[in-house]
């Protein structure tokens, strides 16, 4: 079975700095990743996906992550943060190799951005 | 974008009674949808995936007996956590896919239950 860690719970950073938040995947198969970003009383939403071809994605708000395979990693990074950006996020990893995790999310804990003014 | 809402936002209830959860697809018909489980500073935990007409297939450990799931139309899913014990208080999620997989996904803003 698939699973994801995000090593760290909180991060915090001065708004202007980057920002790399890690992801590491466990998966037998050719791994579909996400990344999702949730606001206090929003739905996640989808910041970037990768499933195949060029291993560095570019997403919406500025976000990009780059996929290494040798290294099980999908980072999700962002040149200068803004505070508009203090939220969660989560790492996922999809399935589809078949099997009862056929079309499945498997979400990583999640880290907390705060950003400081 | 697709938008998915849920409706009550939070819910606080007695131990012992039966809550609903709607989650509706505003702007798109959801041929599949799933609920997820989230409980404080822990990840998103599938639930339950559910297809329109059909019955919903239970992740393994979740009692399907307790969490009815309802996927009656294209638009909307019900989630009914019955006999509600105060273990039962967490974060719920839904997510609607116009397709059959999980890249297509759009998720809710999330019930909070409160079990008391």
């Amino acid at each position: 079975a698939q699973s994801v860690t995000q090593p760290d719970i909180h991060i915090t950073v001065s708004e202007g700095a980057s920002l790399e938040l890690r992801c590491n995947y466990s998966y037998g198969a050719t791994p579909y990743l996400f990344w999702y970003v949730q606001s206090p009383g929003q739905g996640l939403q989808l910041l970037l996906k990768y499933f195949s071809g060029d291993t560095l994605v570019q997403g919406i708000k500025g976000f990009e992550a780059e996929f290494k395979r040798s290294q099980s990693s999908f980072n999700l990074r962002k040149p200068s943060v803004h505070w508009s950006d203090a939220a969660e996020y989560f790492c996922a990893v999809g399935a589809l190799a078949g099997g009862t995790s056929y079309g499945k999310l498997t979400f990583g804990q999640g880290t907390i951005l705060t950003v400081h003014p | 974008g697709a938008v998915v809402s849920q409706h009550p936002s939070w819910v606080i209830c007695k131990s012992g009674t039966s809550v609903k959860i709607e989650c509706r697809s505003l702007d798109f018909q959801a041929t599949t949808m799933f609920w997820y489980r989230q409980f404080p500073k822990q990840s998103l935990m599938l639930m339950a995936t559910s297809n329109e007409g059909s019955k919903a297939t239970y992740e393994q450990g979740v009692e399907k007996d307790k969490f009815l799931i309802n996927h009656a139309s294209l638009t909307l899913s019900t989630l009914t956590v019955t006999s509600a014990h105060p273990e039962d208080s967490s974060f719920y999620i839904c997510s609607a896919s116009q397709g059959p997989l999980f890249y297509e996904q759009y998720f809710g803003p999330g019930t909070r239950l409160t079990v008391t």
